[in-house]
């Protein structure tokens, strides 16, 4: 079974600072997806950034960036510059390319501070 | 560019009374998905479907029902409304797992059950 954990559930920054959020896993499958999707105020998930567990090399979207340690099973956000605008929920999910269902983990409120 | 509609966004329910949450999509996605999401938490899985005609339970089956007799439509139904079933509904649609993975949402419907 896969299970997605998020140890962090309140952080804060302070506008154009940088914050990284915490995201573990566990699976037994060799292929997967991994990413990170954005909850604000008005409820609608919004996808940040995906990963695919056979690249090495770590996803970025612009200001959000992830740190993929696959041995580790470790999947944190960096959040550069950071915007009123990214005050939200942050959930991490895992999806395997085996199974049909994308798994979340219990979310990161993050507050960005003027 | 509609994408995954579900109606209604809110509705209050009286214990023991019944209805049926509304999702369609317009992208031709196989997958479909419900979820729920209570008050600081992530999302659960109720059930989800691969393809018209199939449906399987996710997580949190016990007390809702669905069907999908067509690609577009996946509509979740409730019987017997419990206080317990008060929550934010999600649905959600997918090309499948081979493809981005990616899971595309609605805008959540606000089910309060007093």
């Amino acid at each position: 079974a896969q299970t997605v954990t998020q140890s962090q559930p309140e952080m804060s920054v302070q506008e154009a600072e940088t914050v990284t959020l915490s995201c573990t896993y566990d699976t037994s499958e060799n292929n997967y997806y991994l990413f990170w999707y954005k909850q604000p105020p008005s409820r609608q998930m919004i996808l940040v950034i995906r990963q695919e567990a056979y690249k090495q090399q770590n996803a970025t979207e612009n200001r959000f960036s992830v740190n993929f340690q696959k041995a580790a099973k470790s999947f944190s956000l960096k959040i550069s510059d950071s915007q009123l605008g990214d005050t939200a929920m942050y959930f991490c999910a895992t999806r395997s390319y085996n199974t049909d269902k994308l798994i979340f983990g219990t979310g990161t409120r993050l507050q960005v501070f003027p | 560019n509609a994408g995954v509609t579900q109606t209604p966004k809110f509705r209050i329910l009286k214990i023991g009374q019944s209805m049926t949450l509304q999702c369609t999509q317009d992208m031709n996605h196989n997958y479909m998905y419900w979820y729920r999401q209570d008050p600081g938490m992530g999302l659960k899985l109720i059930y989800y479907s691969v393809g018209a005609g199939i449906t399987d339970k996710g997580e949190v089956p016990n007390g809702y029902n669905v069907s999908r007799s067509t690609t577009e439509d996946f509509p979740l139904r409730l019987e017997l409304a419990a206080p317990s079933q008060t929550s934010v509904y999600f649905c959600a649609s997918s090309e499948g797992q081979y493809n981005t993975g990616e899971l595309f949402f609605g805008e959540g419907s606000r089910l309060t059950v007093l």
